[in-house]
């Protein structure tokens, strides 16, 4: 069974450009997970979707962040404009569906120039 | 915030049992115990989770005490692989945003030659 596939693996942007990164979740999982990673902390969740739907949103800086996930497989999380703090990894997880165990992908690592 | 508390790093003689301390003293009764761990520059890998009783597979054993105040986690014959930070989470059975992951800051766990 595939795992969750994140692109790129590696992004390099000046500040006040943007990013975008993409996930594609374990087929036939129905919730799916953006989480940052700063260097040296745990994962934090930004935002949680059941199919094409936001279930949590609450630790999304939505006045730079933004995500979707519009057919209820891919999703896309964009970063306008990036700040010198978003250097992190981005990793995404999905799960069959809400309450039950998280598998992540390999992330991508950002850094903020 | 995390509702866990482990040390910072362990090391763990290659061939040998490592045992995971996690301490959860205000767990609930509709909460998991799930451990991860995130080995460099990948994502967090799903380990194994249970709710009271000891739950064992093909990576690792949970055991949980009775109160549930507290588990460790055990691979019984850790290899130079088994280098990674581990994460013990709590995490309620609902569906609702309370089911979400709270990550810490893990144990760093070092297995040496």
């Amino acid at each position: 069974e595939a795992g969750v596939a994140q692109s790129p693996r590696y992004k390099i942007i000046e500040k006040r450009q943007s990013v975008a990164f993409w996930c594609n979740p374990i087929s036939g999982h129905a919730t799916l997970y953006w989480y940052q990673q700063i260097l040296g902390q745990g994962p934090k969740l930004l935002i949680q979707f059941q199919n094409n739907g936001v279930v949590d949103d609450s630790q999304l800086p939505k006045d730079r962040f933004s995500a979707e996930r519009l057919k209820g497989v891919d999703s896309t999380l964009k970063i306008q404009p990036a700040k010198l703090e978003d250097s992190a990894v981005y990793l995404c997880a999905s799960s069959l569906s809400r309450g039950e165990t998280q598998y992540f992908g390999p992330g991508t690592r950002l850094l903020v120039l | 915030d995390a509702k866990t508390t482990q040390p910072p790093s362990m090391d763990c003689a290659e061939g040998r049992a490592a045992n995971l301390p996690c301490n959860h003293s205000t767990i609930s009764g509709n909460e998991y115990v799930y451990w991860y761990r995130q080995i460099h520059s990948q994502g967090p890998q799903y380990i194994i989770h249970g709710l009271k009783n000891n739950e064992t597979n093909e990576m690792a054993s949970l055991i949980i005490t009775e109160d549930r105040k507290s588990s460790t986690l055990i691979l019984p014959h850790a290899t130079l692989r088994d280098t990674a930070v581990y994460y013990c989470i709590v995490r309620a059975l609902n569906t609702g945003t309370a089911s979400k992951l709270t990550f810490g800051t893990g144990t760093r766990l070092q297995v040496t030659l």
